[in-house]
């Protein structure tokens, strides 16, 4: 267990709708990480949020945004859902903003997304 | 652009065989190599990182190295309980933010 929690585990919807997928980090982490992973794409990063402020960002569609709030906790918003965006979400903690310590990221279990 | 790609996508040994997983990197100036392990359903789990070349680290049956362009990941004697999707991350700075750029894995297969 990584101490990184996702809520909900698996969600299925319809295309057009908006969902959010829910993020807590590891005690005392203050980054959080957003993650996309589908078979054919791999693992991709979508976002990064330190203490609340963005800090960086990957190939995040202009219909997903993120937020990080004052207890750390983060979501994902995904919007006018396609059937392209059914994958697994992944959330992932780490004590350090960038560049510092080893960068390892603590990883949750994820959230299994199906557009129908 | 930083790009990771690993090889082969699927391997499968028999228990005690040992063998190499095979990482190719691009990066504009590599600041890290990670090695993660992912079980199915669930996330990936950190298992190394490599800074330079000639670096090596290990854990259990498991010793990963790191040349200028690629990294190894060595499985000595595997058993079947290291079966898992093994990835490998380049820490890049490219579009001016720092991410981890990810290849698509390599799922290994250890049969009794």
């Amino acid at each position: 267990d990584s101490g990184v929690t996702q809520t909900p585990k698996h969600l299925i919807t319809a295309t057009g709708q908006r969902v959010t997928l829910r993020c807590s980090p590891r005690s005392g982490d203050l980054s959080v990480y957003w993650y996309q992973q589908s078979l054919d794409q791999g693992l991709q990063f979508l976002i990064q949020y330190y203490n609340g402020e963005e800090r960086a960002k990957g190939n995040i569609l202009e219909r997903f945004s993120a937020q990080q709030f004052p207890d750390l906790h983060s979501e994902l918003n995904l919007s006018s859902l396609e059937l392209g965006d059914s994958a697994l979400y992944f959330c992932a903690s780490s004590p350090w903003g960038s560049g510092s310590g080893d960068n390892e990221q603590f990883f949750g279990p994820g959230t299994r997304l199906t557009v129908l | 652009e930083d790009q990771v790609t690993q090889s082969p996508e699927a391997l499968r040994l028999q228990e005690g065989e040992s063998s190499s997983l095979n990482c190719s990197y691009t990066v504009s100036g590599l600041r890290g190599l990670f090695w993660y392990r992912q079980d199915p359903g669930k996330g990936p789990e950190f298992l190394f990182t490599l800074y330079s070349a000639g670096e090596e680290k290990e854990k259990e049956r498991l010793k990963a190295t790191l040349t200028k362009k690629e990294s190894f990941l060595h499985i000595t004697a595997p058993k079947p309980e290291d079966s898992a999707t093994y990835l490998c991350a380049v820490r890049s700075t490219q579009g001016g933010s720092e991410k981890l750029v990810f290849g698509k894995g390599t799922k290994l297969t250890v049969n009794p």
